[in-house]
């Protein structure tokens, strides 16, 4: 049974900061990774997919990588700002459209 | 704008109530729909996988008769929780993705509160 990790569970930096927010799966058997956003009683919100044969995806200040092999996603947000105060969630899905199992998230604050 | 959409936002009700929670995909037609449920502070757990015009797939632990799911069209699936107690008490998320697409799009999801 896949289970995933992430580590710290909770952030909190000064504006300008980078964020390093790690996640961590047992079954390397994946066919993709997902990192959402969470604000306080809300949905998700898609941040990045990293497909299994890929290393990292980047989105502006967001980059992802994925190291399937040790079982490891880390996402890196640069210069925070504190509109990105949220919960970020990883994902692994096992197969193309198929069910996601969730990282507990790691809730991050940024100071302005 | 939004992908998914989910009604109704919040809920209270007395124990022993029936709730039901729509969640419709607004931009695509969706064949599978999956639902979560997520405690206060705690990630997402998956309860079962809606598929149109069959029977949903339940995950293990989660009770497939007081969790009944409704996926009769291609845009809406409904979770209604049955004789509902306290400890039923969770936000409800439901989502979605587009065929031979990976990204899931999420609900903004549904706050019960039971009584």
């Amino acid at each position: 049974k896949q289970e995933v990790t992430q580590i710290p569970a909770a952030l909190s930096v000064p504006e300008g900061e980078n964020l390093v927010l790690n996640c961590s799966f047992t079954d390397s058997a994946i066919y993709n990774l997902q990192w959402f956003r969470q604000d306080p009683g809300k949905g998700l919100t898609s941040l990045l997919l990293i497909q299994s044969s890929q290393r990292e995806q980047t989105s502006g200040r967001l980059n992802a990588s994925l190291d399937k092999s040790s079982g490891r996603s880390t996402l890196y947000i640069a210069a925070s700002q504190p509109g990105d105060s949220a919960t970020y969630l990883c994902a692994v899905g096992a197969a193309a459209g198929n069910k996601l199992t969730f990282g507990g998230g790691t809730r991050v604050l940024v100071k302005p | 704008g939004a992908v998914v959409s989910q009604h109704p936002s919040r809920v209270i009700c007395k124990s022993g109530t029936s709730v039901k929670i729509e969640c419709r995909s607004l931009d695509f037609q969706a064949t599978t729909m999956f639902w979560y449920r997520q405690f206060p502070k705690q990630s997402l757990m998956l309860m079962a996988t809606s598929n149109e015009g069959s029977k949903a797939t339940y995950e293990q632990g989660v009770e497939k008769d007081k969790f009944l799911i409704n996926h009769a069209s291609l845009t809406l699936s409904t979770l209604t929780v049955t004789s509902a107690h306290p400890e039923d008490s969770s936000f409800y998320i439901c989502s979605t993705h587009q065929r031979y697409q990976e990204t899931q799009y999420f609900g903004p999801g549904t706050r019960l509160l039971v009584l």
